[in-house]
C-alpha cells in the first residue's frame, strides 16, 4: 500500500480481555517500531524489527505485552489480560533500515479500556 | 527523562508570526529529526538533520542543529492556522529506535 496501515482504528475491550493490533508496513521497509501515546504525551517506545534480526523489546511494559512480526511484513501487537492504564494510541512506523533516513507512521490504533 | 526534550511545551501566536522550538537531547546522534502530529493521531515526517549538518531549509521549516550544546531548534515561518499542531523532535543514536520527546503544542490564531 501507498502507506503504513493499522486497524483496528479504534477498539474498546474490557478489563481483562486480551487483544491484537495489527501494522501493515510500507512495501521494503525492513524496520518497524510500534510506540504508545497516551493523552498529551510524547511517544514511548515499545519495540522493534529489523529484518530477521532478534527484536528489540526493551520497550515493552510487562509480560503481558508482546509483538511478532511474520514474513518480515505484517506485525501484530498482543496485550494479554488488559489493563485500564493500557489505554493509548497505539502508533506503528516503518522505515528503510539504513543510516539517516525518515519513519513513516501510521494513524495509529486507540485502545480504551473499560 | 526522555533523550529528547522539547521547549516550550505550548505555544500560542497569531497568523503571520513565527514560531520556534526548541529541543535539547542527551547523548550524541546521528541525526534529529522534526515530525508534525495533527489530533492525536499519526506522526508526519517535516526535516531530518545529520550530526554534520548545521542549518537546513525546507519551505517555510527551518531546524538548526547545535551538537556541542546538543540542541536544536525548529523555526516555522509566517505561521497559518493550519500549523496548529503538535511538534516533536526525535533523535537516532543508531541501533533499533527513535527516541521522542514530549512535544511541543502550537496554536496559531487567525
Amino acid at each position: 500500500g501507498a502507506g503504513v496501515s493499522q486497524s483496528p482504528s479504534n477498539k474498546v475491550t474490557e478489563k481483562g480481555k486480551d487483544v491484537e493490533l495489527r501494522c501493515d508496513p510500507i512495501s521494503g521497509h525492513t524496520a518497524l517500531y510500534w510506540y504508545r501515546q497516551s493523552l498529551g504525551q510524547g511517544l514511548e517506545f515499545l519495540i522493534y524489527f529489523q529484518g530477521n534480526s532478534a527484536p528489540d523489546k526493551s520497550g515493552l511494559p510487562s509480560d503481558r505485552f508482546s509483538a511478532e512480526r511474520t514474513g518480515g511484513s505484517v506485525s501484530t501487537l498482543t496485550i494479554q489480560r488488559t489493563q485500564q492504564e493500557d489505554s493509548a494510541v497505539y502508533l506503528c512506523a516503518s522505515s528503510f533500515a539504513r543510516l539517516n533516513t525518515e519513519a513513516f507512521f501510521g494513524q495509529g490504533t486507540r485502545l480504551t479500556v473499560v | 527523562s526522555q533523550q529528547g526534550e522539547e521547549d516550550p511545551q505550548a505555544l500560542s501566536i497569531q497568523e503571520g508570526e513565527n514560531a520556534t522550538m526548541n529541543c535539547s537531547y542527551k547523548t550524541s546522534i546521528n541525526n534529529l529529526q522534526w515530525y508534525r502530529q495533527n489530533s492525536g493521531r499519526g506522526l508526519v515526517h517535516l526535516i531530518l538533520i545529520r550530526s554534520n549538518e548545521r542549518e537546513k531549509h525546507s519551505g517555510r521549516l527551518r531546524v538548526t542543529l547545535d551538537t556541542s550544546k546538543k540542541s536544536s531548534s525548529l523555526l516555522i515561518t509566517a505561521s497559518r492556522a493550519a500549523d496548529t499542531a503538535s511538534y516533536f523532535c526525535a533523535t537516532d543514536v543508531g541501533g533499533s529506535r527513535l527516541t521522542f520527546g514530549e512535544g511541543t503544542q502550537l496554536t496559531v490564531n487567525p
